[in-house]
């Protein structure tokens, strides 16, 4: 099957730092991937869609500023957290859409960055 | 989109097959049914989906009713590996395909 990979699976980092966080499609190309957050206990929270060669397009209550969203390949989408804070601490899952074929893009996911902000 | 209406919580015997029920009442004729799971702290990974016929792969079997309103998810023979939560999804396929909305889920608990 396609598979997604993370990188890193963990980080932890001072308050007002920046993390960047990568997402690979190992065995197909994306043009399309996802950036979802999800807090302990609750579901997973979409944040912005990726798309290679153009602007994320972020979901309301996301701040663009704050969560850059670089898609530079067709395997390739990174995020970074800009000034890191506590309550950024949280679990970032990316997925990949599939478009080589059968019409149903289906979207496969990451194995998910826990990042931890002191 | 629309949206799904899932049981919170199930236990499965280990080695019976685990029935998880969706409610879709107002899936639309261009939507799929998606069903993905998520074992602790990891992605969540792909099963099955369809848009009006009984599906079936290695991991599962999807029955969708024939007004397309509900689905129910089977797992044949539950394993310990398979307790996860377990998302039902509609999305609307277009060229470049739709986002997926995750709701609570279904907690899936085999128990030996």
């Amino acid at each position: 099957g396609a598979v997604v990979s993370q990188h890193p699976s963990w980080v932890i980092c001072k308050s007002g730092t920046s993390v960047k966080i990568e997402c690979r499609s190992l065995d197909f190309q994306a043009t399309t991937m996802f950036w979802y957050r999800q807090f302990p206990k609750q579901s997973l929270m979409l944040m912005a869609t990726s798309n290679e060669g153009s602007k994320a397009t972020y979901e309301q209550g996301v701040e663009k500023d704050k969560f850059l969203i670089n898609h530079a390949s067709l395997t390739l989408s990174t995020l970074t957290v800009t000034s890191a804070h506590p309550e950024d601490s949280s679990f970032y899952i990316c997925s990949a859409q599939d478009n080589s074929g059968g019409g149903t893009d289906t979207q496969y996911f990451g194995p998910g960055t826990r990042l931890t902000v002191l | 989109d629309a949206k799904t209406t899932q049981p919170p919580s199930m236990d499965c015997a280990e080695g019976r097959a685990a029935n998880l029920p969706c409610n879709h009442s107002t899936i639309s004729g261009n939507e799929y049914v998606y069903w993905y799971r998520q074992i602790h702290s990891q992605g969540p990974q792909y099963i099955i989906h369809g848009l009006k016929n009984n599906e079936t792969n290695e991991m599962a079997s999807l029955i969708i009713t024939e007004d397309r309103k509900s689905s129910t998810l089977i797992l044949p023979h539950a394993t310990l590996r398979d307790t996860a939560v377990y998302y039902c999804i509609v999305r609307p396929v277009y060229n470049q395909g739709g986002k997926l909305i995750f709701g609570q889920g279904t907690e899936l608990s085999v128990k030996p």
